[in-house]
């Protein structure tokens, strides 16, 4: 299958400082991307939903000035958490889907690990 | 609106038995659903999906589930639990008359295997 990397996989940073966490389609086109978050033993939460070259699209609740998402070209879509607070450690899972392909497959990213002091 | 549940937080099995990690759907359209298996700290690896054709799925590492379109579930299996299998299990659905949506995660249940 396509493969969704993410970069750092793991950030430890202080309270009130923004860290930026990248997402990449490897070998392929991702026209839409998704953003999830899962806290410790429960399951993945679906953020946001990004397509290339338009403004994101936020669940109900999530902080859309706090998360800020940018999907400028089809392999890269950046989340940066913006003054970060503790309450903001999570697990971030970055998804990312073809526009082509028989069923829209959505491929996961490894995740990125955040500790906020 | 598209969700899953997950009825059990954890399945304890012995090692050699047969395991089911139950899921059930509700979809308005036609369902795709997904599983995926998640180790510690790691993101999901897909084991297996269905979006139409024979209802017995086989995926990877022996797993195959079955889509019952009259009991809502697709409920996954294995016929001898290894020990290496354990670890948190979430099913997935979208919608399938909808394209743009994501996948909807159940709450993951923990398969713990015993040796």
């Amino acid at each position: 299958g396509a493969v969704v990397s993410q970069h750092p996989s793991r950030v430890i940073c202080k309270s009130g400082t923004s860290v930026k966490i990248e997402c990449r389609s490897l070998d392929f086109q991702a026209t839409t991307m998704f953003w999830y978050r899962q806290f410790p033993k429960q399951s993945l939460m679906l953020m946001a939903t990004s397509n290339e070259g338009s403004k994101a699209t936020y669940e109900q609740g999530v902080e859309k000035d706090k998360f800020l998402i940018n999907h400028a070209s089809l392999t890269l879509s950046t989340l940066t958490v913006t003054s970060a607070h503790p309450e903001d450690s999570s697990f971030y899972i970055c998804s990312a889907r073809t526009s082509g392909g028989e069923y829209n497959e959505q491929f996961f990213g490894p995740g990125t690990r955040l500790t906020v002091l | 609106a598209q969700s899953v549940a997950q009825p059990e937080d954890q399945v304890n099995v012995a090692e050699g038995n047969p395991l089911t990690v139950k899921c059930t759907y509700s979809v308005s359209g036609n369902p795709y659903l997904f599983w995926y298996v998640q180790y510690p700290n790691r993101g999901l690896q897909f084991l297996l999906k269905y979006i139409t054709g024979d209802n017995l799925v086989k995926g990877s590492y022996g797993f195959e589930a079955e889509f019952n379109k009259s009991q809502t579930s697709f409920h996954l299996k294995k016929p001898s639990a290894l020990v290496s299998d354990s670890a948190l299990y979430f099913c997935a659905v979208r919608d399938g008359g909808t394209g743009r949506r994501a996948l909807t995660f159940g709450s993951g249940t923990r398969l713990q295997v015993q040796p």
